[in-house]
């Protein structure tokens, strides 16, 4: 759905660098879920926030990732010292309160070279 | 997390042929049940939102139907098209109101 904004769609960093992955959710979201799409398997959950809460990470790694949704200004993915299998596209879907239908944007393909 | 099975994995059909798949959730803490279709390069569209058990909902050739007290639901497509190839992708939210979404199933329609 275009209502969903992720910047930028394509990224390219070198391993050790950090990359930041921005979602702006549709207007009147204030929820937001991240997801990750390994080269030939299917959508795995990251982590899912609220604004200026993280509401259940289990699905992020331990080490170098984060994310955060601030009060002002999109969700952001923070993958800290990129590895190889970084490698991925990411999806962000938002989600009104009270509304159970998540609408995704066009996903960020991270490529780690 | 839910555990979130479909299947098959992937499928091809004729053009013409009706098909079906499936989805298997847990059954309790259920919320609400989603169906999604995904293009390759595109992002996942929302197909169907389902809640209640027995719930049908039909979109065109398409239809869904949902038993909560088991935990499934199941995918139709009746007189499948080319265009319907895609992987559709169901995902159950709980309370919390987190999606998980299954592994999809990989729809590929021959003319």
């Amino acid at each position: 759905n275009a209502g969903v904004m992720q910047n930028p769609r394509h990224l390219v960093r070198r391993r050790g660098q950090e990359a930041r992955l921005r979602c702006s959710p549709m207007k009147g979201h204030s929820h937001v879920y991240w997801y990750r799409q390994l080269p030939e398997e299917g959508l795995k959950f990251m982590v899912y926030l609220q604004k200026e809460n993280i509401i259940d990470e289990s699905g992020m790694p331990k080490e170098r990732f984060s994310a955060e949704f601030p009060k002002e200004g999109p969700s952001i993915l923070r993958i800290q010292q990129v590895v190889r299998g970084d490698s991925a596209a990411y999806f962000c879907a938002s989600s009104s309160t009270g509304r159970a239908e998540a609408f995704f944007g066009q996903g960020t393909r991270l490529t780690v070279v | 997390i839910l555990n979130v099975e479909q299947s098959p994995q992937s499928l091809h059909v004729q053009e013409g042929d009706s098909t079906n798949f499936t989805c298997s959730f847990p059954s309790s803490n259920f919320y609400a049940l989603h169906w999604y279709r995904w293009e390759t390069a595109k992002s996942p569209e929302a197909l169907f939102v389902m809640t209640l058990n027995g719930d049908e909902k039909k979109k065109g050739r398409i239809s869904a139907t949902l038993n909560t007290k088991e935990g499934y639901s199941y995918l139709y497509i009746k007189g499948s098209q080319p265009e319907d190839s895609a992987t559709y992708l169901c995902a159950p939210r709980g309370a919390g109101n987190m999606l998980t979404f299954g592994g999809g199933t990989r729809l590929m329609v021959k003319p």
